[in-house]
């Protein structure tokens, strides 16, 4: 079955630096996202992107955040400045509507851990 | 947005059938309801999803009754791998709607 990968599985870096989280969808979905997981918390929506352009984002999601796909096959998050309360892990989900067999599943990769110190 | 609630865990015991009821009193009419795994440092895993009546799949039952104010996802024969958060999700489907993550069911499995 095709995944959703995502590199580095653990990124640890220091206060007030930038990170880009990496994430290579399933080849044919066209429906991106990136949620969070603060340890012990409840999994919380960040951004969703289609069409080169984002769809929707959340509170979480400020000015210190930004998605891109660079080369059309990778779909990335930078955070500009990382603070403290940015560590997480951080999980890209997928989702092809055109399938239908799957009723709009959202696959998600297997996460990077983000320690911000 | 739909409030979900279903229980902070359960216990089983291998081979037992496992069944989570989430309650969703103000579903809306074009509202689905999802059900979704994660393993510890994993991912969420789509399980099952419905509108209305019943599902089955190769791993799991959900049950909607008519009003759709609740439902219950049924696990037959839990094995000690079924251990995991489960998640009752409603809401929209398809690709320009975000996924809404409660705090979900802890379920353990025990010999």
């Amino acid at each position: 079955e095709p995944e959703v990968t995502q590199t580095p599985s653990h990124q640890v870096t220091q206060m007030g630096q930038e990170v880009i989280l990496r994430c290579v969808p399933i080849s044919n979905h066209l429906y991106f996202y990136w949620y969070r997981q603060i340890l012990g918390q409840k999994v919380e929506f960040l951004v969703s992107f289609y069409n080169n352009e984002i769809s929707e984002k959340s509170e979480i999601f400020d000015d210190q955040f930004s998605v891109e796909r660079p080369d059309g096959s990778n779909f990335t998050l930078k955070i500009r400045s990382t603070k403290l309360e940015d560590s997480a892990m951080y999980f890209c989900a997928t989702l092809n509507p055109l399938t239908g067999g799957r009723n709009n599943e959202q696959f998600f990769g297997p996460g990077t851990r983000l320690t911000v110190l | 947005l739909a409030k979900t609630t279903q229980p902070i865990s359960m216990d089983s015991y291998e081979g037992q059938e496992v069944n989570i009821t989430c309650s969703h009193n103000n579903i809306a009419t074009n509202d689905y309801i999802t059900w979704y795994q994660q393993f510890p440092s994993q991912g969420p895993r789509f399980i099952i999803q419905g509108y209305k009546t019943k599902v089955t799949n190769e791993v799991a039952s959900l049950f909607i009754p008519a009003d759709r104010k609740s439902s219950t996802l049924s696990l037959p024969r839990v094995s000690l791998s079924d251990t995991a958060v489960y998640y009752c999700l409603v809401g929209l489907t398809g690709g320009g709607n975000k996924l809404t993550f409660g705090t979900g069911t802890q379920l353990k499995v025990e010999l």
